[in-house]
């Protein structure tokens, strides 16, 4: 049974730049959020899918925004890199409502982001 | 005033020791409580869910307060496996999509 994946592992930009990140969920799994985590933090939530909507956003600019496909599996796109968005992007899954525990997350292994 | 608050630590402790993790939440309305275990560069993965009536899972204890709106998790005779940062984390009320809010992290470091 895979667990959540993510591509790439670690992408370098320079400022300026747009970036594309990809998540795939767990198998059984049809909701989808992502995180940023800067060194030293707790990650931090950006936003989630379901059913191809975004159903929550957290506080970040309009540079971030996603996308949730017909298998689940979702992209987070940044715009305009900034110095600030270098971190880990995460990427967790959680099963569909109805079965125990709806509201535990699995996260992928993550893609680190470097903005020169 | 944060939603989820720890102590950063590190807590510094020796193989064998007992080790007690505290964590605050903001929010009354909260719903579920979680901790998370994150090795250093790795994602954070689940260790347990925390119960209002507490839960024990091997040599882990999660207790939740809800008057006093704290979490706390108790390590039993630590191992030098168990260095790593524990993650507080809360979901707070969203009407049915959960997001979760994370505390900054505990660094433990256990030492022969």
């Amino acid at each position: 049974d895979a667990g959540v994946t993510q591509s790439p592992t670690h992408l370098i930009k320079t400022r300026g730049q747009q970036v594309t990140l990809r998540c795939s969920p767990k198998s059984g799994h049809d909701t989808v959020s992502w995180y940023q985590q800067a060194l030293g933090q707790g990650p931090q939530f950006i936003f989630q899918y379901y059913e191809e909507e975004e159903r929550q956003r957290g506080n970040f600019p309009d540079r971030f925004s996603g996308h949730q496909f017909p298998n689940y599996s979702s992209e987070l796109n940044v715009n305009a890199l900034l110095l600030g968005d270098s971190a880990l992007y995460l990427c967790a899954s959680s099963p569909p409502p109805g079965v125990p525990r709806p509201d535990t997350q699995y996260f992928g292994p993550g893609t680190r982001l470097t903005v020169l | 005033r944060k939603e989820v608050e720890q102590d950063p630590g590190p807590f510094n402790v020796p193989e064998g020791a007992t080790v007690a993790f505290n964590c605050t939440y903001s929010n009354s309305a909260s719903q579920s409580f979680f901790w998370y275990r994150q090795d250093c560069r790795k994602e954070p993965k689940l260790l347990m869910s925390v119960y209002s009536s507490g839960n024990e899972d091997g040599r882990f204890t999660a207790q939740l307060n809800r008057a006093s709106q704290y979490i706390s998790l108790l390590i039993r005779d630590s191992k030098l496996s168990d260095s790593a940062t524990y993650l507080c984390v809360v979901v707070p009320p969203q009407g049915g999509f959960q997001k979760l809010v994370f505390g900054t992290g505990t660094r433990l470091l256990v030492s022969p």
